[in-house]
């Protein structure tokens, strides 16, 4: 099955400055992924995704880029700010009997200091 | 982004007890739904796809008689928590993909925080 890695799990920036999130995975099947971002005790939003077909994507101060040959794909967060504080998680859908289903990495916490 | 609410957001219950959780997707209809399972600082482990009018598909490792899992309706899909234990502590999350059958963008509902005592 599908395996996805993360780094870093714990990210610390200062206000302004840029943060980057990797992940890898290992089904060349994959061909789409989300990017999560979770607050505490709330639920997965899903902020941004990225599909097979396009090697980036950006919205606002979000872009995620993508390499299928390499099979990894990242999260850039420019001028980051105290409230993009929150645990990101990528993803990878692959397929079960029912359809495609998210398998996630582990999940990089992020802090941004004011 | 699609609406998916679910119930109860908190249990606190006696270990031995069995416990529902109700997921619903409330502005489309939903044949595939998936239950996670998430402790403590850790990422989402996806436990079982709900199949609505057949059998859930549970991932290796989770008790399919332990977590009993019905989809009814298109709408609802529901996790059953039987005879919990205080290491069935965690916190559950549904998600449902917008297509409704499997597809690719998922939305979660707000979770479910399970304490057993």
């Amino acid at each position: 099955g599908e395996n996805v890695e993360q780094h870093p799990s714990t990210l610390s920036v200062q206000e302004g400055d840029s943060a980057v999130i990797k992940c890898t995975y290992s089904d060349s099947a994959s061909n789409y992924f989300p990017w999560y971002k979770q607050e505490l005790g709330k639920r997965p939003q899903l902020i941004i995704d990225i599909r097979s077909n396009v090697g980036e994507k950006k919205d606002q101060r979000i872009a995620v880029t993508l390499n299928k040959t390499a099979k990894h794909f990242s999260l850039h967060i420019t001028e980051t700010q105290p409230e993009d504080s929150a645990v990101y998680f990528c993803a990878a859908s692959g397929s079960n009997n029912a359809g495609n289903m998210l398998t996630f990495g582990g999940g990089t916490r992020l802090m941004v200091k004011p | 982004g699609a609406v998916v609410s679910q119930h109860p957001s908190w249990v606190i219950c006696k270990s031995g007890t069995s416990v529902k959780i109700e997921c619903r997707s409330l502005d489309f209809q939903a044949t595939t739904m998936f239950w996670y399972r998430q402790f403590p600082k850790q990422s989402l482990m996806l436990m079982a796809t709900s199949n609505e009018g057949s059998k859930a598909t549970y991932e290796q490792g989770v008790e399919k008689d332990k977590f009993l899992i019905n989809h009814a309706s298109l709408t609802l899909s529901t996790l059953t928590v039987t005879s919990a234990h205080p290491e069935d502590s965690s916190f559950y999350i549904c998600s449902a993909p917008t297509s409704g059958q499997g597809g690719e963008t998922q939305y979660f509902g707000p979770g479910t925080r399970l304490l057993v005592l």
